[in-house]
């Protein structure tokens, strides 16, 4: 079955370290997305890719990074310069624009605390 | 800028109908998407409108009308599995998702 995972569900961290959450695809799309939501919030991107070895920041992506050394695998590290790191965070993928429009789909998700 | 407007809650009786309505203002528009979150869980695909006009399908509806930067999502005969949240996402020129906070469905018996 093709799907997205993400590992683990629940993470915990205390404040100051650095941590690297994985997303693994084989649904051989091109693009692939990180997301973090926040309670009450809609889904605000963090970064994203739509080919191996490039990708762009989102509208809030300071204190992350990422790389996308292979087509299936987009990590993303929250890293200690975020300064609010508890959220719940997804990634997702999808097929790139230049074949049209199609919908994301979207992994379980990681529930991050940092205390 | 960008924007996508949608009540944050809306409460329903099983076995009704309800609308959510959600108004965008984008950069350019490559279409809506709906999509239905479960309480502490992923976003799953509901539909996808470019046009104007009505997509039917099953017992969940989407309308779009592009000159009004609106759209909604229509729900029938509602079961108590439909207590979720319904997220509005606008493709801009760009081809980049523009989300909604979401609207919380509250179903009752």
């Amino acid at each position: 079955d093709g799907g997205i995972t993400q590992s683990p569900k629940y993470l915990f961290r205390k404040e100051g370290q650095n941590v690297t959450l994985s997303c693994e695809q084989n649904l051989n799309h091109d693009a692939m997305y990180w997301y973090r939501q926040d309670p009450g919030q809609g889904l605000r991107l963090i970064y994203y890719s739509q080919i191996v070895n490039d990708f762009q920041k989102g509208d809030i992506a300071e204190g992350y990074s990422v790389s996308r050394e292979k087509k299936e695998s987009f990590p993303l590290t929250v890293t200690s310069a975020q300064k609010n790191p508890t959220a719940f965070y997804l990634c997702a993928s999808s097929k790139t624009p230049d074949r049209g429009p199609g919908e994301q789909y979207f992994g379980p998700g990681t529930r991050l605390t940092v205390t | 800028g960008q924007n996508i407007d949608q009540p944050t809650e809306m409460t329903a009786t099983e076995g009704a109908i309800v609308q959510i309505n959600c108004t965008y203002q984008t950069s350019g528009f490559n279409g809506l998407f709906w999509y239905q979150q479960h309480a502490g869980e992923a976003p799953t695909f509901l539909s996808y409108n470019v046009l104007d006009g009505l997509e039917e399908k099953g017992r969940f509806s989407s309308f779009l009308s592009r000159s009004k930067g609106y759209s909604y999502l229509l729900l029938k005969e509602l079961q108590m599995k439909d207590s979720a949240s319904y997220l509005c996402a606008a493709l801009d020129s760009n081809y980049q998702l523009i989300w909604g906070a979401g609207t919380k469905l509250i179903i009752k018996p």
